[in-house]
C-alpha cells in the first residue's frame, strides 16, 4: 500500500515569515500533484510534478519532485494572510483510473 | 478547462431520508470519477471509484448499500446517501479523470451533508 506522510500538520505563522510543507513516501509515484483548499470549497490544483528533481514556481510557492519521485516539497516565501488554507500533496501511480494517494494534509494559518 | 461542478453544494435532511449528490464534469469526458468524504481540517478519504457503465469499487469498510453509485455517462456520477443518519453529516467531495489524459484529477467543489 503506498503512502504519503505530509508534515507538519499544522502551521501557524505570522506574514512574511517562509515555510516548507514535506511530502514523503516510500514508494516511487508517476507524478505528484500539490492542491489548496479552502473551507467549504474543493481542492484547487496548484501544480503537477512529473519528472524526478523537477522544480516548479508559481509566485512565492516553489514546488520540487525529489529525484527518485519519492518525495516532494512546497516552500512559500513571504507567506501572507491569504496563502492561509489546508495544503494537500497527493501522489499517481500511473496507472489509468487509480485514486490518487493523500497525503494528511498541513493547515496552514498565516497572521497579519 | 476541466471544470467539475457538484450539485447540491448544501443539502440539510430529516435521519431516514435519502440524498442523491450529482458530479458532472462539463467540458471534458471523465472515464473515471471518485468520491471522497472529508471531515473538518482532515484530508480527503477515499471511499469508492466510479467507472462509467460498471459497478463502482468501493474501498474497505465503506457500505456499498448505504452509498450508492451510479455512473450513468461519461459526464455524470451521482452518489446517493440512503437512510441517512446524523453520522453521516460530512463534506463529500468528488473528482474525474480526464479520459485519455494525465494523472490529474479535477476537483468538484464539494457538497456539505447535514443529517438532523
Amino acid at each position: 500500500t503506498q503512502l504519503l506522510e505530509q508534515s507538519p500538520q499544522f502551521l501557524s505563522i505570522q506574514e512574511g515569515e517562509n515555510l516548507t510543507v514535506y511530502c514523503n513516501s516510500s514508494s516511487v509515484f508517476s507524478s505528484l500533484q500539490w492542491y489548496r483548499q479552502e473551507p467549504g470549497e474543493g481542492p484547487v490544483l496548484l501544480v503537477t510534478v512529473v519528472t524526478g528533481g523537477e522544480v516548479k514556481k508559481l509566485k512565492r510557492l516553489t514546488f520540487q519532485f525529489g529525484d527518485a519521485r519519492k518525495d516532494s516539497s512546497l516552500h512559500i516565501t513571504a507567506a501572507q494572510p491569504g496563502d492561509t488554507g489546508l495544503y494537500l500533496c497527493a501522489g499517481a501511480s500511473g496507472q489509468a483510473g487509480t485514486a490518487l494517494i493523500f497525503g494528511k494534509g498541513t493547515t496552514l494559518s498565516v497572521s497579519s | 478547462g476541466a471544470v467539475v461542478s457538484q450539485h447540491p453544494s448544501r443539502v440539510i435532511c430529516k435521519s431516514g431520508t435519502s440524498v442523491k449528490i450529482e458530479c458532472r464534469s462539463l467540458d471534458f469526458q471523465a472515464t473515471t470519477m471518485f468520491w471522497y468524504r472529508q471531515f473538518p481540517k482532515k484530508s480527503l478519504m477515499l471511499m469508492a471509484t466510479s467507472n462509467e457503465g460498471s459497478k463502482a469499487t468501493y474501498e474497505q469498510g465503506v457500505e456499498k448499500d448505504k452509498f450508492l453509485i451510479n455512473h450513468a455517462s461519461l459526464t455524470l456520477s451521482t452518489l446517493t446517501v440512503t437512510s441517512a443518519h446524523p453520522e453521516d453529516s460530512s463534506f463529500y467531495i468528488c473528482s474525474a479523470d480526464r479520459a485519455g489524459g494525465t494523472d490529474t484529477q479535477y476537483f468538484g467543489p464539494g457538497t456539505r451533508l447535514t443529517v438532523l
